[in-house]
């Protein structure tokens, strides 16, 4: 199985400043055949399902907002917001979906400072 | 609108049997795989399988293989998670989901179920 390891735990980011969270995963999530990175990150805010924000690593869900991105390729990942908000307050969560099963990440809480 | 409802919530002891709902809504639900994952009070997502409604293939979790079945009724839409004899560890909440590639198990789940929690206490 792949082990997927988020950092940090938890992170507190005043309003307006950059949030950033990594993932890594144990063997690598890109499918040479495609180039493409089997990555998504997801949020969950307090009593809702998880909601896809980012696909393929890097690719944005429709309508989320674009202070949402993610990078990275092969075993690391980071997921950005670059203007935290308030509604921001949130777990995510990264997955890899290159093979069965395929794991999520512990979570990173993320909250105002 | 493309959407997954899941049955209500559940309490239940030690030892029963159960079966949860996942009906989908606005698209195929023969042409795309619909997943389960787990959350545990306070705890983050498991994956615990997935089953194609069109042919009924089913993959599971190695953590899970065993301790529960996924099947469905593709005549009524509908997925399901069963147990048949429940433990106090089952109590958390269950997400349906779905992968947005059609017929593509290996992608991110873009539509997810509202979430069915379970309780298990004597």
């Amino acid at each position: 199985d792949i082990v997927m390891t988020q950092s940090p735990d938890s992170l507190a980011v005043s309003l307006g400043e950059r949030a950033t969270i990594n993932c890594k995963s144990s063997q690598s999530v890109l499918y040479s055949s495609n180039n493409k990175n089997y990555l998504a990150w997801y949020q969950q805010k307090p009593g809702q399902p998880p909601k896809l924000l980012i696909y393929w690593a890097s690719t944005r869900e429709s309508g989320v907002p674009d202070r949402f991105s993610g990078s990275g390729s092969g075993t690391d990942f980071t997921l950005t917001i670059s203007s935290l908000q308030a509604e921001d307050v949130a777990v995510y969560y990264c997955q890899q979906y290159y093979s069965t099963p395929p794991d999520f990440g512990q979570g990173t809480r993320l909250e105002i400072k | 609108e493309v959407q997954l409802v899941q049955s209500g919530a559940e309490v239940k002891k030690p030892g029963e049997s159960l079966k949860i709902s996942c009906k989908g809504s606005g698209y195929s639900f023969t042409s795309y795989w619909i997943g389960w994952v787990r959350q545990m009070p306070g705890k983050g997502l498991e994956w615990m399988g997935i089953i194609y409604p069109g042919d009924s293939d089913t993959r599971y979790s190695p953590s899970f293989q065993g301790q529960v079945t996924i099947s469905a009724d593709k005549s009524i839409s509908t997925a399901y998670l069963q147990w048949s004899s429940l433990k106090a560890s089952d109590t958390a909440m269950y997400y349906c989901a779905r992968p947005s590639g059609r017929g593509v198990m290996d992608d991110a789940f873009d539509i997810w179920g509202q979430g069915t929690m379970v309780t298990v206490s004597s």
